[in-house]
């Protein structure tokens, strides 16, 4: 199993301003994906993190609001830009396991917007 | 748009009770995965099965898929307090883990 590290785990940020969420992983891992889940929701993937190339959006979730690094096989961030109440959600990070089937979750980032 | 809906949206019963929940799916799929959520917290993975599989068990976890309906079951036996929280399924169309989340139970296992 992958063991991912995912900061912060939760922040107050002010309407208008940016927010980096970190995702580290022990291992070396091909696939990463970012989720939004709004309360009460279920997840949304919001794009595939690609190592080396531009991050793979989702219909409804553009580059300029989530911008997404993936500088190596371990690490990637999500950018939540000029933020409104709208994007308070918790953000999770997530990584393919070994088999290729099944995922491993970070702790998620609970965003709260005011 | 979400794969597939839930139900139910909510259950509540009392410890050693079996609780069922069910997930309906839209598209053709590789696998059907549950994960448990508790508190708002990241994911844990439960079960895997496969879309030529029909029925797995694990421990007190057992899922049944039915892909002519286009729906799964997961069935939690011998239920305890510390079941509570949100369970959802979420399919794959290929092999790899980008995945389509149902919209959710949340269990309550009242002691």
């Amino acid at each position: 199993s992958a063991v991912i590290s995912q900061k912060p785990s939760r922040d107050i940020c002010q309407r208008g301003t940016s927010l980096t969420i970190q995702c580290q992983v022990d291992s070396q891992v091909t696939m990463m994906f970012w989720y939004r889940q709004q309360p009460g929701q279920s997840l949304t993937l919001i794009a595939t993190a690609n190592q080396g190339s531009e991050a793979t959006y989702e219909s409804g979730f553009v580059i300029d609001k989530f911008p997404i690094s993936r500088p190596n096989l371990t690490f990637s961030t999500l950018t939540v830009s000029n933020m409104s109440p709208e994007d308070s959600s918790i953000y999770l990070c997530s990584v393919e396991a070994l088999t290729g089937d099944s995922a491993f979750f970070g702790q998620g980032t609970r965003l709260t917007v005011v | 748009s979400q794969q597939g809906e839930e139900d139910p949206q909510a259950l509540s019963i009392q410890e050693g009770e079996n609780a069922t929940m069910n997930c309906s799916y839209k598209t053709s799929i590789n696998n059907l995965q549950w994960y448990r959520q508790n508190s708002g917290r990241g994911l844990v993975h439960l079960i895997l099965i496969r879309s030529n599989e029909r029925e797995k068990h694990s421990g007190r976890l057992r899922v049944t898929l039915d892909t002519s309906k286009k729906s799964s079951s997961l069935l939690i036996t011998a239920s305890r307090a510390a079941d509570t929280a949100s369970y959802f399924c979420a399919t794959s169309e290929t092999s790899g883990s980008r995945l389509t989340f149902g919209e959710g139970t949340q269990l309550t296992v009242n002691p």
